[in-house]
């Protein structure tokens, strides 16, 4: 079965310094992978994902990703943290080999908190 | 430029009576999805629209229907709203299989549900 694991329920960053949040995932074929990001009362937005190719994934607003195979991560960084980042953060997934129309399977989501 | 629209954002009804909620599409997407999101928890997939093709989710309660009468336009029918069911009704829409966009989902703002 697929999953996606979030270990963090909130992380806390200063305005300025580099963040990072976590996600593992499991699939029984290659993965896509995606990050959303959600602000209170709104609908998800796409951040970037992994399909193929190179390992680190560059998105919107100064994010990247990192694919990391051996470890099944897939953790979302960014250099130097805004205030208006704060947000929830979704990891999803779903199997390549699955035919379309599948649901991403999203893990719990991460609060994301950057004090200024 | 809106491409995935979602009415009415807020929806109040009354246990037990039916609800219909909206969703359009200005990307000619051939995938069309209906998510349910509580409090502080993933998205869920209810259910799945690949063109006129209806797919539904395995453990998606029998209160909850769902009509799509052309490509743009999908609805989410609650039948008999329950108080369980007061949620985030999130509709997205995805290319199909195959396309370089690699099934990127879009998400509308979601419609706020609240049964009294």
């Amino acid at each position: 079965a697929q999953s996606v694991a979030q270990p963090e329920d909130q992380v806390n960053v200063a305005e300025g310094n580099p963040l990072t949040v976590k996600c593992t995932y499991s699939v029984s074929g290659n993965p896509y992978l995606f990050w959303y990001v959600q602000y209170p009362n709104r609908g998800l937005q796409f951040l970037l994902k992994y399909i193929t190719g190179d390992n680190l994934v560059k998105g919107s607003y100064g994010f990247e990703a990192e694919f990391n195979k051996s470890q099944t991560s897939f953790h979302l960084k960014k250099p130097s943290a805004l205030v208006s980042d704060s947000a929830l953060y979704f990891c999803a997934v779903r199997d390549i080999e699955v035919q379309a129309g599948t649901a991403l399977i999203f893990g719990k989501g991460t609060t994301l908190s950057v004090s200024s | 430029d809106a491409m995935v629209i979602q009415n009415p954002r807020y929806q109040v009804t009354q246990f037990g009576k039916p609800v219909t909620l909206s969703c359009s599409q200005t990307l000619n997407h051939n995938v069309m999805y209906w998510y349910q999101q509580k409090s502080s928890q993933a998205p869920k997939l209810l259910f799945h629209y690949y063109d006129k093709d209806f797919n539904n989710e395995a453990d998606t309660p029998d209160n909850f229907q769902s009509r799509r009468p052309n490509t743009s336009f999908c609805f989410l029918d609650i039948r008999s709203p329950g108080l369980g069911d007061a949620a985030m009704y999130l509709c997205a829409t995805s290319p199909p299989s195959g396309r370089a966009s690699g099934e990127t989902q879009y998400f509308g703002p979601g419609t706020r549900l609240l049964v009294l």
